[in-house]
């Protein structure tokens, strides 16, 4: 099993561009995550899908939208990218039983 | 909503030496709390969780402690070495399977 994976591992875009961040899981989780890392920040929730159909708003979701593509893939795009959207950003997944979230690589996305 | 504070931000040891990193959290419905290691470059990976109806565990060099009525919890690393540096992030779980993480430790231990 892969896991969790992420592509691309790098993208760099000018201001207004837009990008999706694409995440895939093979281990059958019904929910998944995305969220962004930044410095002394922690991790912070974007969006996430309790399950294929549903997505919800997370901590910082403005200048974002997700589609949960199936149950095995989810997806997060800029719609037109700010400089403050220069972050890595990595996609989790949970099943449905225990708590646990399991990470993808994540995305090391710069925007100029 | 919920919230977790993590200290401290950073941390240095000498190798051999123990190192302690405490969460608070402030929503008593929650009940599941995972430390994650993130290395240099590296996705964060579970290396221990916690329950709240169990009050410690340990796995071998690691241990984490809950203090429910308190709400707080802590990361203990002993006898630790070069290899354990990292950043250590603390979490707890809120409604929906979400989990609100703390800012972060970096730990450095010093051979």
């Amino acid at each position: 099993n892969a896991g969790v994976t992420q592509t691309p591992k790098f993208q760099v875009l000018k201001t207004g561009q837009s990008m999706t961040l694409q995440c895939a899981q093979d281990m059958n989780h019904n929910s998944m995550y995305w969220y962004r890392q930044d410095p002394g920040m922690g991790l912070r929730l974007i969006y996430y899908s309790a399950s294929e159909g549903t997505t919800d708003k997370g901590e910082v979701p403005n200048g974002y939208n997700v589609s949960r593509l199936n149950k095995r893939e989810f997806s997060l795009r800029l719609e037109s990218a700010a400089p403050s959207q220069t972050s890595v950003y990595f996609c989790a997944s949970r099943s449905s039983g225990p708590d646990t979230q399991y990470f993808g690589p994540g995305t090391r996305l710069t925007v100029l | 909503g919920e919230n977790v504070e993590q200290h401290p931000s950073t941390l240095s040891v000498q190798e051999g030496d123990s190192a302690v990193i405490k969460c608070t959290y402030s929503d008593s419905a929650s009940n599941y709390f995972p430390w994650y290691k993130q290395e240099l470059g590296k996705r964060p990976q579970l290396i221990i969780d916690i329950r709240s109806n169990v009050g410690e565990k340990k796995d071998q060099r690691i241990a984490v402690t809950l203090n429910k009525t308190a709400k707080h919890f802590s990361l203990h690393i002993t006898e630790t070495q070069p290899e354990d540096s990292a950043v250590y992030f603390c979490a707890a779980n809120n409604q929906g399977g979400k989990l609100i993480f703390g800012q972060g430790t970096e730990l450095s231990v010093k051979p």
